[in-house]
């Protein structure tokens, strides 16, 4: 199974700053990954699908990058509604995997 | 608008059955691969399940191979989880999920998600 481990697990920012998070795979993935957003007590939305392409609707400032092992999400200017938590899953091979999350404290 | 509305959950006893179901609306439930997710409290999420479009391919994770079974009724546009021998571990919020695969592959949307409680 291809395991997915987010950096940090953790962390605490202020509005207006520049947040980037990043998930690294046990094996190549190619571009077969997408970023969620989890808000406490709320189902998962997708941010990122296939590593960089932004999801209708969502925000300018969240952007992917990456390919094969190392992706990255960023967050260009935090908002205050950006707190929750994030996940990363790739989609490449069945068991689809998530990383650990990444939990956004304003 | 597209819709999943999970139901089905509930507090059982550790070694029973229970049976959960995600209705659909608003797109082609027959065109789209549908998930189960899973949701430990306070933890991560799991991927649980997987059946194809077609009905063809069904998925399990290694822990819940042989107990749980995954199918859909695509006259009724619902997907179903049937959890066989229900442990301790199998606590959690169950979540579907559509497969979408235009331009890159993603779940969207999610249901709302039910809880199953697994407790003596």
């Amino acid at each position: 199974d291809i395991q997915l481990t987010q950096s940090p697990s953790f962390l605490s920012a202020s509005v207006g700053d520049r947040v980037t998070i990043t998930c690294r795979a046990t094996q190549g993935i190619s571009s077969h990954l997408a970023w969620y957003q989890q808000k406490p007590g709320k189902a998962p939305e997708v941010l990122i699908y296939a590593a960089s392409t932004l999801q209708s609707g969502v925000p300018s400032r969240f952007s992917g990058s990456g390919s094969g092992t190392e992706f990255t999400l960023t967050i260009s200017s935090l908002q205050a509604e950006d707190f929750g938590t994030y996940y990363c899953q790739q989609l490449n091979s069945y068991p689809q995997t998530f990383g650990q999350g990444t939990k956004v404290e304003i | 608008q597209v819709q999943l509305v999970e139901s089905g959950g509930g507090v059982v006893q550790p070694g029973t059955s229970l049976r959960l179901s995600c209705a659909t609306s608003g797109f082609t439930f027959s065109g789209y691969g549908m998930h189960w997710v899973r949701q430990a409290p306070g933890k991560g999420l799991e991927w649980v399940a997987v059946i194809w479009y077609d009905g063809s391919i069904k998925t399990y994770a290694d822990s819940v191979e042989g107990r749980f079974t995954i199918s859909r009724d695509d006259s009724r546009n619902t997907l179903y989880l049937q959890m066989n021998s229900l442990r301790v571990e199998d606590t959690g919020v169950y979540y579907c999920a559509r497969e979408s695969a235009s331009r890159g592959r993603r779940f969207d949307p999610w249901g709302q998600g039910t809880l199953v409680t697994v407790s003596s």
